[in-house]
């Protein structure tokens, strides 16, 4: 079955500290996986998606698909980067769509 | 280029009314979702579209009706709503099918209450 984890509910660090959201994903093909970040009260946007190995506002995710994890790092957090990040695994279009499987979301809270 | 508009922002309601939900994109794009989003349980798919005409369940359908008679209109129906239903909804789309991993865009979201 296809699942995607998100273990931590929330995540408390202080200003400039290094940051790590856990995803670890269940899914026998090969895995397109994103991040996207839901800052208050507003829509979700993508962070980054792995395909692109881009970084996005200092964030870096890279796949182990022998752990089946994507990380989301960030080796200085700052306190803008409080929100809530999901993980997400997209399926192909002949499968529901191409929906998007998403976590249960990590909040992030960076402290000054 | 509004994007994803969704209507109404905030809803109320009592338990057995009905309701409809907008979803309205300029975007041109095929692919249009509804999601629900509880705490705890991330975004679970409702129903989807794959183009106008279409609709299809996805994972959550049970108490929800769909509508896509326009490319960009995506309605999403409530007949009897129940509290179990509280829980805020969004819609989301995605660009044609030659690239089934490009990214869903959402719209603001809709948060219903229903007492």
């Amino acid at each position: 079955a296809q699942r995607v984890t998100q273990p931590e509910k929330l995540l408390s660090v202080f200003k400039g500290a290094p940051v790590e959201l856990k995803c670890n994903y269940s899914y026998s093909g090969s895995p397109e996986l994103f991040w996207y970040v839901q800052y208050s009260r507003q829509r979700l946007q993508l962070l980054l998606r792995h395909i692109s190995r881009e970084s996005i506002k200092g964030f870096t995710a890279d796949l182990n698909k022998g752990e089946t994890s994507f990380h989301l790092k960030k080796p200085f957090a700052q306190e803008e980067d409080s929100a809530m990040y999901y993980c997400a695994l997209c399926l192909p279009l002949y499968n529901q769509g191409g929906k998007l499987i998403f976590g249960q979301g990590t909040e992030l809270s960076v402290k000054p | 280029n509004a994007g994803v508009t969704q209507t109404p922002k905030f809803r109320v309601l009592k338990t057995g009314q009905s309701m409809t939900l907008l979803c309205a994109q300029d975007m041109n794009h095929e692919y249009m979702y509804w999601y629900r989003q509880d705490p705890g349980m991330g975004l679970r798919l409702i129903h989807y579209s794959v183009g106008e005409g279409t609709t299809a369940k996805g994972e959550v359908p049970d108490g929800y009706n769909v509508s896509r008679l326009k490319k960009q209109n995506f309605l999403l129906g409530l007949e009897s709503a129940a509290p179990s239903q509280t829980s805020v909804y969004f819609c989301a789309t995605k660009q044609d099918s030659s690239s089934y991993n490009s990214p869903l865009h959402f719209g603001n979201g809709t948060r219903l209450t229903v007492t």
